[in-house]
């Protein structure tokens, strides 16, 4: 079936450094990809999206490409705040369901 | 106006009792769900619904019975709650339950069960 894999936390990172956090996917046909973030104590909110191959998703300074011939959907931001620390969830959605990845949890130190 | 609203927030119960957690969406969309996140922050679905049909019941506990009385609600209902069921349950819905639709979350139910 559908699969989300990205990496473990949690990420430790000083203010203004460069965040990647992979993800790659497993599924059949052509899904859309997702990256959501969870701040603590709330639901999940969207943060970027890509719909097809080779689309980039962008939104607060953080992009993922959708890489179709690596399966792979990576989160990017050059220079990381604060108020960035929360957990990110790679996501696709099949059917009708979303499935998510295990979640990195990122903490970002002044 | 919230989107997705759900309530309670917190629930703290006894093991072997009934609770219920509300959901409702004021985004007119078609596709609402039930997901657990366990303490790891791991979500899982649990159920998936459709105008009101269920479309998905990922291998949840009989214990465990969506209704879906329209379309902007999905209520969950849980019987004989047990230790293991202690976890955040998040509502979401999406436009359509297929691909390019993002999912709208709600704020989180945080049951314990004591």
């Amino acid at each position: 079936g559908d699969s989300v894999t990205q990496m473990e936390g949690p990420v430790t990172l000083s203010e203004e450094a460069f965040l990647t956090i992979n993800c790659t996917y497993t599924a059949t046909g052509y899904p859309s990809l997702f990256w959501y973030v969870q701040y603590p104590g709330e639901g999940l909110q969207l943060l970027l999206k890509a719909t097809k191959a080779d689309d980039k998703g962008s939104n607060k300074g953080f992009e993922a490409t959708y890489r179709k011939e690596t399966t792979s959907f990576h989160l990017e931001k050059g220079s990381v705040q604060v108020s960035d620390s929360a957990v990110y969830f790679c996501a696709l959605t099949g059917g009708f369901k979303t499935i998510f990845g295990a979640g990195t949890r990122l903490f970002v130190k002044a | 106006d919230t989107a997705v609203s759900q309530t309670p927030k917190y629930l703290v119960t006894q093991m072997g009792n009934d609770k219920s957690i509300k959901c409702e969406q004021n985004l007119g969309h078609d596709t609402m769900y039930w997901y657990k996140q366990d303490s790891k922050k791991f979500l899982k679905i649990m159920f998936s619904y459709n105008n009101k049909e269920l479309i998905i019941n990922e291998t949840v506990p009989n214990r465990f019975s969506p209704k879906s009385p329209d379309k902007a609600h999905l209520n969950l209902h849980i019987n004989s709650l047990e230790l293991g069921d202690s976890a955040v349950y998040f509502c979401a819905s999406s436009l359509k339950g297929g691909v390019n639709t993002e999912a709208f979350f709600g704020q989180g139910t945080r049951l314990t069960v004591v």
